[in-house]
């Protein structure tokens, strides 16, 4: 079974551009997370999909962050602009059905360096 | 608030047990328990899950306390590939799911 795939693995950009980072969750995962892991911390869930929707988009921060999932299948996110701050990993996760018994399967991320 | 709560890093000695702590004392009823573990430079990865009696998988044994306000994630037999970062994680009730990650426990198993 193919796992949880993302790309770009890494990504280099200057403060105030932008970036893209895509992730496609294994076959029939209704569940999509996005999160943000800065060096030395935690995953911090940035949005959560159920097949197209949103689920959960609390942390995210609107104001420079979006992202979408069409058709209830592959996701992207996006930053516009980049700032210092935003330099972390981000990883794509995808879980069957949304239940208090979740197991989420991870991608590898993409670490993306904002200078 | 989904917070739970492990020491910040544990040392073992190559095929030796260890055991995890964690802690999540406001706890729901309707909360499980989620062991993950981030090997260096991977995504994290699912250990076990338990909601209220002990689990036991390939990878581990969850032991969870009676009172529900804590619970041990248990490698019987420690090796080098298993030195990560483990993650004691709750979800349930309302969540839809939501994993709310902690700072995590460094597991170094030395040689």
């Amino acid at each position: 079974e193919a796992g949880v795939a993302q790309s770009p693995r890494y990504k280099i950009i200057e403060k105030r551009q932008s970036v893209a980072f895509w992730c496609n969750p294994i076959s029939g995962h209704a569940t999509l997370y996005w999160y943000q892991q800065i060096l030395g911390q935690g995953p911090k869930l940035l949005i959560q999909f159920q097949n197209n929707g949103v689920v959960d988009d609390s942390q995210l921060p609107k104001d420079r962050f979006s992202a979408e999932r069409l058709k209830g299948v592959d996701s992207t996110l996006k930053i516009q602009p980049a700032k210092l701050e935003d330099s972390a990993v981000y990883l794509c996760a995808s879980s069957l059905v949304v239940t208090g018994y979740t197991e989420a399967f991870f991608g590898q991320g993409t670490r993306l360096t904002v200078v | 608030d989904a917070k739970t709560t492990q020491p910040n890093s544990m040392e073992s000695n190559e095929e030796e047990p260890v055991h995890l702590p964690c802690n999540h004392s406001t706890i729901s009823g309707t909360d499980y328990i989620h062991w993950y573990r981030q090997l260096p430079s991977q995504g994290p990865e699912y250990v076990i899950h338990g909601l209220t009696s002990n689990v036991n998988n390939r990878m581990a044994s969850l032991a969870i306390a009676e009172d529900r306000k804590s619970s041990t994630l248990i490698l019987h037999r420690a090796t080098l590939r298993d030195a990560a970062v483990y993650y004691c994680v709750r979800t349930g009730g309302t969540s839809y799911g939501k994993l709310t990650f902690g700072q995590g426990t460094i597991l170094t198993v030395h040689p």
